[in-house]
């Protein structure tokens, strides 16, 4: 049972480019989401998906893209990548529960660095 | 506005002593949850206790308990008997509303570091 599997774990952008972070997730959870960890921020989120074909935008959701064409993957687009967007990326899954006690659990993170 | 505020950016505690984290949190939604993850400097968000906003009973998981005072709208994480183990940085957490599943807000985190 590998959980949520973020690749690549590191990676190298130059001002302009694109790339996708990949997320895939195991469990049949129906939420995913996407946060970013900066220093001194905690994570902020950036999108999430109720459902296979539901993505709704959270507090950081510029120069980023993201669809969920099924449940187990939900992938992260840098359309352009820009410095601002260096972070480390995590991507999380949940299942829904009657009171809201279903925790996230994440992925082991990307560090992604835009020169 | 900041949702969840962690006051101590960083803290020393010596092996075996208990140690308090604080959370602060704001909210209007009468339902929401709070969680505490912890950060390895491996980077993986390990999740560590929940608590509900209707929870009667304050949220144990053992060696780590929480110390929720609804009133005044604080979720405290005590660990007990600290171990080298527990070096790390420490996130609160919290989820406002029934079917906010996916979308935790975060505090900006406390770094423990545990010494001999």
């Amino acid at each position: 049972n590998a959980g949520v599997t973020q690749t690549p774990k590191f990676q190298v952008l130059k001002t302009g480019q694109s790339m996708t972070l990949q997320c895939a997730q195991d469990m049949n959870h129906e939420y995913m989401s996407w946060y970013r960890q900066d220093p001194g921020m905690g994570l902020r989120l950036i999108h999430y998906s109720v459902g296979a074909g539901i993505t709704d935008q959270g507090e950081v959701p510029n120069g980023y893209n993201v669809s969920r064409s099924t449940t187990e993957d939900f992938p992260l687009r840098l359309l352009s990548a820009a410095p601002s967007q260096t972070s480390v990326y995590f991507c999380a899954s949940s299942y829904s529960s009657a009171w809201g006690e279903s925790p996230l659990h994440f992925g082991n993170g990307t560090r992604l660095t835009v020169t | 506005a900041q949702k969840i505020t962690q006051t101590q950016p960083g803290m020393f505690v010596q092996e075996k002593e208990a140690v308090t984290l604080d959370c602060t949190y704001d909210t209007s939604d009468p339902s929401y949850g709070l969680f505490w993850y912890k950060q390895p400097s491996s980077g993986e968000m390990i999740f560590l206790i929940y608590q509900g906003s209707y929870d009667q009973q304050n949220a144990t998981e053992g060696r780590y308990s929480l110390n929720f005072q609804k009133a005044r709208k604080s979720a405290n994480l005590v660990i007990s008997a600290s171990q080298l183990g527990d070096s790390a940085m420490y996130f609160c957490a919290m989820r406002e509303g029934r079917g906010s599943w996916g979308k935790l807000q975060f505090g900006a985190g406390t770094q423990v570091v545990v010494t001999p």
